[in-house]
């Protein structure tokens, strides 16, 4: 799976978006790009995946570049309950989950009051 | 629906003992993966079990074994623990090996 580069932290505002990158610049074709949340002390959320076209869901949106060698997780109304770190994940499908989910350090967010 | 429940949530062991923790798929999922999480790192791949056949495995060595049962529930069995077997123990299920997991509360694990 291909490797993913994410800022360690970042600050945002409640109320405002948190607008979170992520570079995944040797993925391939068949790779889709999946995003996790851990809060502390408890097992990780799923938040969404793609492939290549944006995706939105109750929880977040995930922008994918063109060329899709980076991404952008949305949250677009942040709250003290989205501290936690969330990671950006690759992950292909030609050897079925048989690799498991290959998890970074991620990016701590931070919500500000 | 139910999620993915682990038991226990806490266990201390001494080194060179063995240890069992235990995982009850979500609903309708056939299959589970295990992870470790040492203190401060991003979640490791143990294994998958896929309809209670072992289906892919990470850089964890034999003492580390599972089981998965008809119902889909799965056990993670780590013998001889060692000081560095220390850490949170993740299971998550999922509907088939390649779609998304959903992961239990963890059981921390701490050996002594």
């Amino acid at each position: 799976d291909a490797k993913t580069t994410q800022p360690p932290s970042m600050d945002c505002a409640e109320g405002r978006a948190a607008n979170l990158p992520c570079n995944h610049s040797t993925i391939s074709g068949n790779e889709y790009v999946y995003w996790y949340r851990q809060i502390h002390s408890q097992g990780p959320q799923y938040i969404i995946h793609g492939l290549k076209n944006n995706e939105t869901n109750e929880m977040a949106s995930l922008i994918i570049t063109e060329d899709r060698k980076s991404s952008t997780l949305i949250l677009p109304h942040a709250t003290l309950r989205d501290t936690a770190v969330y990671y950006c994940i690759v992950r292909g499908y030609s050897g079925g989950g048989a690799d498991g989910l290959t998890f970074g350090k991620g990016t701590h967010l931070i919500i500000q009051p | 629906e139910t999620g993915v429940t682990q038991s226990p949530t806490h266990l201390i062991k001494t080194r060179g003992q063995q240890v069992t923790l235990r995982c009850s798929s979500q609903s309708g999922h056939n299959t589970v993966s295990w992870y470790q999480q040492a203190l401060g790192q991003g979640p490791q791949f143990i294994f998958q079990y896929y309809r209670e056949e072992e289906n892919g495995r990470g850089n964890f060595p034999p003492r580390f074994s599972g089981l998965q049962f008809p119902n889909y529930s799965s056990e993670l069995n780590v013998n001889a623990l060692e000081l560095d077997d220390s850490a949170l123990y993740l299971c998550a299920s999922s509907l088939q090996p390649d779609t998304e997991a959903f992961f239990g509360q963890g059981t921390r694990l701490t050996v002594v």
